[in-house]
């Protein structure tokens, strides 16, 4: 199975940028990092996702690696409602701990 | 776009009974639905993979005569908890996706609670 590997936690000041790392060194090359986020008691929410070049979209950037092996989601404002736990997964990949977010006010 | 539902949003049942739960997408059609098991303060864990009109394919471990699951069309997948014991008290969250793309769309999750 595909695997990634995230920090437990990340820490963040309200309306600062925050980086979210993701490594996946086992990637195939047709593999698409697919990022969502969680909250408490709901289903995850789609973030973003990319094949090899950056992305962008009204929630976050996705900047990949050139060798596609790791990639870092990026807030670039974080806000009291971006704290979350953050998954990045493969396909056929299974979910891993996630990044839990914390934004202090 | 891409909005899953799922229904009930909580259950209560009795020790023995069985349970049903629906995940519907509602506005893209769901070549494939997954179901996920989630303990408190866990990650997801995968229960199976269904593609509409096949047979779900299960994960090592997970009993697919326990949980039972039927996926008869684009839009809906259903999850049968048969006999719930204590134990199978969980979140269960449904995604979908479909239209040649990887990207998975949640449903909002079902907590199950067996008395």
């Amino acid at each position: 199975d595909a695997k990634t590997t995230q920090p437990n936690s990340m820490e963040s000041n309200e309306e600062e940028p925050v980086h979210l790392p993701c490594n996946h060194s086992t990637i195939s090359g047709t593999d698409y990092i697919h990022w969502y986020r969680q909250l408490p008691s709901q289903g995850p929410e789609y973030v973003i996702h990319g094949l090899t070049s950056n992305v962008n979209n009204r929630m976050a950037s996705l900047a990949i690696a050139e060798d596609r092996k790791s990639s870092t989601l990026i807030l670039h404002r974080a806000t009291l409602r971006d704290a979350a736990v953050y998954y990045c997964i493969l396909p056929r990949g299974r979910f891993g701990a996630g990044t839990r977010l914390t934004v202090k006010p | 776009g891409a909005v899953v539902s799922q229904h009930p949003s909580w259950v209560i049942c009795k020790s023995g009974t069985s349970v049903k739960i629906e995940c519907r997408s509602l506005d893209f059609q769901a070549t494939t639905m997954f179901w996920y098991r989630q303990f408190p303060k866990q990650s997801l864990m995968l229960m199976a993979t269904s593609n509409e009109g096949s047979k779900a394919t299960y994960e090592q471990g997970v009993e697919k005569d326990k949980f039972l699951i039927n996926h008869a069309s684009l839009t809906l997948s259903t999850l049968t908890v048969t006999s719930a014991h204590p134990e199978d008290s969980s979140f269960y969250i449904c995604s979908a996706s479909g239209g040649g793309t990887d990207t998975q769309y949640f449903g909002p999750g079902t907590r199950l609670t067996v008395l």
